[in-house]
């Protein structure tokens, strides 16, 4: 496709249940990142990578929040033990370098995921 | 009910008009910043960067506005047009790698017709 996919658009887990959120950047894009939105607020940076290394993971809140690129290309985002305070828009972004400086980001539309 | 964050700051401006959406970020060392577009049930749309050399870039319809001294930022739509309702977001580069975007809260633009 031409743009970031993501799935699914919308999940809805039990607290307590594991979910796997995926994504698929632009193709040959080089950096990927995920971004957590709570509503009604601005994105709030979860990790970044570059290629299949994971160079940036400082955003994520918890150890039950897990990323992966294995090839490079699509990611997933892995929360474990969901919680009602999860319950956001998921956020993938892809550039074609390195990072995001000087460089158009795109966005994906998101997964947005309800705890219950 | 609403929590705090709901309550983001609206700017009402009638079909025609220029708008301008002001923005103030905390990290003196950030070189980056964008503007990002965000529709509902969308993901944000780049509309505009500038890098802290510069305190002045235009784009089609768009201007925005570097201060560095007061650590502002101004994004201008001229002739604003329904489309542009949407909730904006500014954002300024940070991280080792340029990698990590801070947003700020956002502002609501509606465009009366």
């Amino acid at each position: 496709g031409a743009g970031v996919s993501q799935s699914p658009r919308y999940k809805v887990a039990k607290r307590g249940q594991d979910v796997a959120l995926r994504c698929d950047p632009i193709s040959g894009h080089v950096s990927l990142f995920w971004y957590q939105q709570a509503l009604g607020q601005g994105p709030e940076f979860l990790t970044y990578f570059q290629n299949e290394a994971q160079l940036d993971k400082s955003g994520l809140p918890s150890d039950r929040f897990f990323a992966e690129r294995p090839e490079g290309s699509v990611s997933t985002l892995k929360i474990q033990r969901t919680q009602q305070e999860d319950s956001a828009v998921y956020l993938c972004a892809s550039t074609p370098g390195g990072g995001m400086g000087n460089t158009e980001a795109f966005f994906g539309q998101g997964t947005r995921l309800t705890v219950v | 009910g609403e929590s705090v964050g709901l309550h983001l700051p609206t700017l009402s401006v009638q079909e025609g008009d220029n708008s301008i959406i002001n923005c103030a970020y905390s990290n003196s060392a950030s070189d980056y910043f964008i503007w990002y577009k965000q529709e509902s049930g969308k993901g944000p749309q780049f509309i505009i960067d500038i890098r802290s050399n510069m305190d002045k870039r235009q784009g089609q319809r768009v201007t925005v506005l570097l201060n560095k001294t007061v650590k502002h930022l101004s994004l201008q739509i001229a002739a604003t047009q329904p489309g542009d309702s949407a909730v904006y977001f500014c954002a300024d580069g940070s991280g080792e790698y340029g990698n990590k975007l801070v947003f700020g809260a956002g502002t609501i633009l509606r465009v009366k017709s």
